[in-house]
């Protein structure tokens, strides 16, 4: 079955860190531009990170978390990771993984939950 | 606040007609042929259905359709049905591999 699977998610005190992880299954995310979007308890959906592939290679993030957040991708584990540091309540939210291709998000993992608190 | 702007709620009966508008800027929806749009059940992983403004991925009924006009896009929901109703987003591409999505549109099918 194609899918992607996304985990990681859990409670995390402020100024707290957390690492996100993406795994496909059923296909390679060898070719494919990866993302992190994000959707906070009664908002609307965020993107967070983009990473190209590593023949292209490249990062990009949205204004509220760059300098706190990194993305990565394991082409061998067929794996992407979101690595959240200084985490702030602001960043509660459903993290969802998901393909990019033709400029649209095509395949989406089922999302993972990530509340900050104290 | 979303960076493209959708209304809230849209609703309409069953195998009726249903629009939901999108208004973005210069730096996204009007200089870029990339706006998608997403149907979201709660609890559920988001689905794309629009494209490249108005392509539809395979397996996508062409009950739903898409279109721009200056820096509003729009998506048709024709005859519409009960499993219809979802949150519904746009998104565009912004420039330097990053995407702005609007705030969603609720679609009620009375």
């Amino acid at each position: 079955e194609v899918q992607l699977v996304a985990s990681g998610g859990g409670v995390a005190q402020p100024g707290g860190s957390l690492r996100l992880s993406c795994a496909a299954s059923g296909f390679s995310l060898k070719t494919y531009p990866m993302n992190w979007v994000r959707q906070a308890p009664g908002k609307g959906l965020e993107w967070v990170s983009n990473i190209r592939t590593t023949k292209e290679g490249g990062m990009a993030y949205t204004d509220s978390v760059k300098g706190r957040f990194t993305i990565s991708r394991d082409d061998a584990g067929n794996s992407i990771y979101l690595q959240m540091n200084s985490l702030r309540a602001e960043d509660t939210a459903v993290y969802y993984c998901a393909t990019d291709l033709n400029w649209a998000f095509d395949r989406w993992g089922q999302g993972t939950l990530l509340t900050v608190s104290s | 606040q979303s960076v493209l702007t959708q209304p809230r709620s849209v609703s309409g009966s069953p195998g009726q007609s249903v629009s939901i508008s999108c208004t973005g800027t210069t730096s996204d929806v009007v200089n870029y042929n990339y706006v998608s749009w997403y149907q979201h059940h709660p609890g559920k992983a988001p689905k794309l259905i629009i494209y490249e403004v108005t392509q539809r991925p395979s397996g996508v009924p062409d009950r739903f359709s898409g279109s721009r006009s200056g820096n509003t896009a729009s998506l048709t929901i024709s005859g519409l049905q009960v499993d219809d109703e979802a949150d519904y987003f746009c998104c565009s591409y912004a420039g330097a591999h990053s995407w702005v999505f609007g705030g969603g549109s609720k679609l009620t099918v009375l």
